[in-house]
């Protein structure tokens, strides 16, 4: 079954980039049978959505990030990276990695198996 | 503030039955777009717990159902234990923001 792991710096500095990786295992990315996607949750609030790549290199992502946001996949190590540019206090949040799942009978894809999720703190 | 609204808190005694709702709006839920609703219990993933308003993934006790109806969706839960206490949310896709979209979360208290 597929599994997803997080890794990364758990403190980055205001102004500065946070760079995340998504590596998937049980499961391979380029398979092309899913979207992936990170996803933030504050401390003590509620998920957003932040973007989604598939195993070409297409990307979406939240309107309200785009401007900031940048997510790439290495097929050939089978991962996914994310990289939140210009970032601040409001960005420290637990950021998780998860796989879109469909069925062609479900309108919208829904976020299954979650990574365990990586603090990430901004503070200087 | 969510795109999908969620009572922040709910609560009931072990045994009894406790719904859970999420309304949207035209561009989400009333759209057509399926809800999914996940379960967090603390210091973990989210966990999703129905997909396509209705359905239980396998393992997923059927204790849980949902539903769907206009603009609104809710999440019952019968026979309430102490494991069920955590945050649930529900999920779906917005074609105004083009966005997947949460709600923001409903923590459940057994009593």
């Amino acid at each position: 079954q597929v599994q997803l792991q997080e890794s990364g710096p758990g403190l980055v500095k205001p102004s500065q980039t946070l760079s995340l990786t998504c590596s998937v295992s049980g499961g391979t990315i380029s398979s092309g049978e899913n979207y992936w996607s990170w996803i933030r949750q504050p401390p003590g609030k509620g998920l957003e959505w932040i973007g989604y790549i598939y195993y070409s290199g297409s990307t979406h992502y939240n309107p309200s990030l785009k401007s900031r946001v940048s997510i790439s996949v290495d097929t050939s190590k089978n991962h996914f990276s994310l990289k939140l540019s210009s970032v601040t206090a409001a960005d420290t949040a637990v950021y998780f990695c998860a796989r879109m799942d469909r069925k062609s009978w479900v309108s919208t894809d829904w976020f299954d198996p979650w990574g365990q999720g990586i603090l990430v703190t901004v503070s200087s | 503030q969510s795109v999908l609204t969620q009572p922040p808190s709910v609560s009931g005694a072990p045994g009894q039955r406790v719904t859970i709702s999420c309304t949207g709006s035209s561009s989400n839920i009333g759209a057509g777009y399926d809800v999914h609703w996940y379960q967090q219990l603390p210091g973990t993933a989210p966990k999703v717990l129905i997909y396509g308003n209705n359905n239980g993934p396998s393992g997923v006790p059927d204790r849980f159902s949902g539903s769907k109806s206009g603009t609104s969706a809710s999440l019952a839960i019968t026979g309430l234990q102490a494991e069920d206490e955590a945050d649930y949310y529900c999920q779906s896709y917005d074609s105004s923001l083009s966005a997947w979209v949460f709600g923001g979360g409903t923590k459940l208290t057994v009593l």
